[in-house]
C-alpha cells in the first residue's frame, strides 16, 4: 500500500517563508507524479493552488510555489499571511491510474 | 460560471446501498476526469474513485467491490453508487474535475453517514 508523508504540523510568523514537503513510500517524488498541493479550511472544500508540480491556478496567490525538493514534492509560502493558517494536502498520481492523497500538514501562523 | 453541486448524501444503515449525484455547470462531465473524494470527519483526504473520459473507471482498494462510478451526458451528472456500507465509510463525499493532471473544481461535498 502507497503512503503519501506530510509534516504533521509547522508553525511560522507573519511574513515569513515556511516550506512544506510531501514524500511517496515508494521512492523520489518526480514529476510524472503530478504533485497537486491543496489548502483546506475548517467547514470548507479543499482549494486547489498547485498542480503537475509547479503550476498555479488563476486564483492561487503569488506567495504560494511548488517545487520538488530532495526527492519530495514541496509547496513553499513567501511571505505568510495570517489568513494562510490552514491545512495543507498533497496528491501524487501513481501508475494504474492510482491516487494517494498525503496525511495533511496543519499550518499555524503565530 | 463554473458549478459543482454533490446531493444524495443521508444517514443509511451499515450493509446499506446509496446513490450519490454530482451536477455539473460550465464543465462537461463526459469529456473530463472526473472523481471522487472522500473526507471521514476530522480526517484526512481520501481519493475514492475516477472515471476517465473514455469511460474507464478506477477504484481505491478500499471500496473496490463495493462502489461505482458512472456517469449520464444526457444530464451532465457524475455519480458513486455506494453498497455495502460500513461504518468507516462515514464522510463528506466530494466530487472533483481532473483537468491537465491537477483537480481544479470540486463541489462543496454532500455527508453520508453510516450507523445504525
Amino acid at each position: 500500500q502507497t503512503v503519501v508523508t506530510q509534516e504533521p504540523s509547522l508553525t511560522v510568523s507573519p511574513g515569513g517563508t515556511v516550506t512544506l514537503t510531501c514524500a511517496s513510500s515508494t521512492g523520489a517524488v518526480t514529476r510524472n507524479n503530478h504533485p497537486n498541493w491543496f489548502q483546506q479550511k475548517a467547514g470548507q472544500p479543499p482549494r486547489p493552488l498547485i498542480y503537475d508540480t509547479i503550476n498555479k491556478h488563476s486564483w492561487t496567490p503569488a506567495r504560494f510555489s511548488g517545487s520538488l525538493l530532495g526527492g519530495k514534492a514541496a509547496l513553499t509560502l513567501s511571505g505568510v499571511q495570517p489568513e494562510d493558517e490552514a491545512d495543507y494536502y498533497c496528491l501524487l498520481f501513481y501508475g494504474g491510474a492510482q491516487r494517494v492523497f498525503g496525511g495533511g500538514t496543519k499550518l499555524t501562523v503565530l | 460560471e463554473v458549478q459543482v453541486v454533490e446531493s444524495g448524501g443521508d444517514l443509511v444503515q451499515p450493509g446499506g446501498s446509496l446513490r450519490l449525484s454530482c451536477a455539473a455547470s460550465g464543465l462537461t462531465v463526459s469529456s473530463d476526469v472526473w472523481n471522487w473524494v472522500r473526507q471521514a470527519p476530522g480526517k484526512g483526504l481520501e481519493w475514492v474513485s475516477v472515471i476517465y473520459s473514455e469511460g474507464r473507471t478506477h477504484n481505491a482498494d478500499s471500496v473496490k467491490g463495493r462502489f461505482a462510478i458512472s456517469r449520464d451526458s444526457s444530464k451532465n451528472t457524475l455519480y458513486l453508487q455506494m453498497s455495502s456500507l460500513r461504518a468507516e465509510d462515514t464522510a463528506i463525499y466530494y466530487c472533483a474535475r481532473d483537468a491537465d493532471w491537477g483537480y481544479d473544481y470540486w463541489g462543496q461535498g454532500t455527508l453520508v453517514t453510516v450507523s445504525s
